[in-house]
Formats: structure tokens, C-alpha cells, sequence
């Protein structure tokens, strides 16, 4: 069965490090979503994607998050410089077009900033 | 207010008892409904989604909204070990953005 894969699974770094995180989506699907979900709380979508272009990314702090998907397909999420509230889990999910009501979730990357 | 409000729980039920889930919205442009499904350190789960008012039905798994109260429900017949988990309600909001309330941990005790 298809399925979204992150990496890492687990990372922990010192607060003002870089960070990144890698996404492949389910073979097909061109929505691309990264998410974040703070212990305790449902995921917050950060940034959209619809192949390499950016749909949506009004909730992602850009000052320091910056997210890409240079040719459609895996995507890079990174935070540089780390900070302590940054801990939480990063969740990629991706859907076909238009099809933004089932969207599937991969494991996840738990970020763990000291 | 949150958009989409749920109980954190823990809800702790014995098994084979009747689970009642439940969410409550404050934006009245949802139409789309969704129940996730999330285990511990995994990703969230699509276990099913309703349109409008209404009930679906999926196995042991029923749905239902009330667009009047702004309510929705998860009921789970049968529960099972298993179905220990947190379960989110998510709504799709105007601009086709998923908005999740904070979900409701749930302990089956065999």
C-alpha cells in the first residue's frame, strides 16, 4: 500500500541550529500539505503546495521556516534558527487534485529543540 | 474561540461498551466533516467524512452532523483495544483548508 514517507523520524537539536525535514508524497498525488502539531493539540497546516508551486503559506513563519518542492514531487522543510517553541511533531500528508477532503498523513518527524 | 473544539479526554471505556465522540464548530460555511484517527506517534488517519447533515455509516464507525447545533458525533459499536487512539474532527473551512480540533484521547480496557 502507497504510503508518505518523512525523515527523520525523530530529531533534536540546540535552539538557533538548522533544521530540515524531507517529505515523498504518494506516487500521483500533487497536493503537497507539511503540518504541525504541538503535543496535545490537532496538526496546523503551515504551507500547501499543488506541484512545485506554492498554494497556501499564510500560517508558515517565514522569518524562519522556509519550505520547497523543486520539481513536484519530494519536498524540504526547514527552520533555521531553531527555537524552543519549534518542538513538535511536523506532519507531510498529500491528495490528488482537488481533493483536499482525504489527504494522507505520513508518521511524521518529532523535533525536539534544547 | 477555536474553529473546532473537542473534550481532550481521556474518554476510558471497557470493551465492547458504545463510544460517543463528539465536536462542536463555530463556523457555519464548513460542509465537509472529517474523523481522524491518530495512534501514538503515527500520523493522522482518514476513518471517514460526511457532507452536510446527516449520518454515514461505516462498519462499526457512524458519523453524524448537526448543522443546526453546529455538532458533530463519532459513535464506534463494539469497541475494541484497538480502537485506543486519538480521534480528531476536522472541518474543511472556505478556502479548502483543513482546520482539526485538538482530538479526544480514547482508552478501550479489555
Amino acid at each position: 500500500e502507497a504510503e508518505v514517507a518523512q525523515s527523520p523520524r525523530y530529531k533534536i537539536t540546540e535552539k538557533s541550529q538548522a533544521v530540515a525535514f524531507w517529505c515523498d508524497p504518494i506516487s500521483g498525488h500533487a497536493t503537497l500539505y507539511w503540518y504541525r502539531q504541538i503535543l496535545g493539540q490537532g496538526p496546523e497546516l503551515l504551507v500547501q503546495f499543488q506541484d512545485e508551486s506554492v498554494v497556501d503559506d499564510s500560517q508558515l513563519p517565514k522569518d524562519r521556516f522556509s519550505a520547497e518542492r523543486l520539481k513536484g514531487v519530494d519536498s524540504t522543510l526547514k527552520i533555521q534558527p531553531a527555537e524552543l517553541g519549534d518542538s513538535a511533531m511536523y506532519l507531510c500528508a498529500s491528495s490528488l487534485p482537488d481533493s483536499w477532503v482525504e489527504q494522507f498523513f505520513g508518521p511524521g518527524t518529532r523535533l525536539t529543540v534544547l | 474561540q477555536k474553529e473546532v473544539e473537542q473534550d481532550p479526554g481521556p474518554l476510558s471505556v471497557p470493551e465492547g461498551a458504545i463510544v460517543s465522540l463528539n465536536c462542536t464548530y463555530s463556523n457555519s460555511a464548513f460542509q465537509y466533516f472529517m474523523w481522524y484517527r491518530q495512534y501514538s506517534r503515527k500520523g493522522p488517519e482518514l476513518l471517514m467524512y460526511t457532507y452536510s447533515s446527516g449520518n454515514k455509516e461505516d462498519g462499526r464507525f457512524t458519523a453524524q452532523v448537526d448543522k443546526s447545533s453546529k455538532y458533530i458525533s463519532l459513535f464506534i459499536r463494539d469497541s475494541q483495544p484497538s480502537d485506543s487512539a486519538t480521534y480528531l474532527c476536522a472541518n474543511i473551512n472556505a478556502g479548502n483548508m483543513l482546520t482539526f480540533g485538538g482530538g479526544t484521547r480514547l482508552m478501550v480496557k479489555p
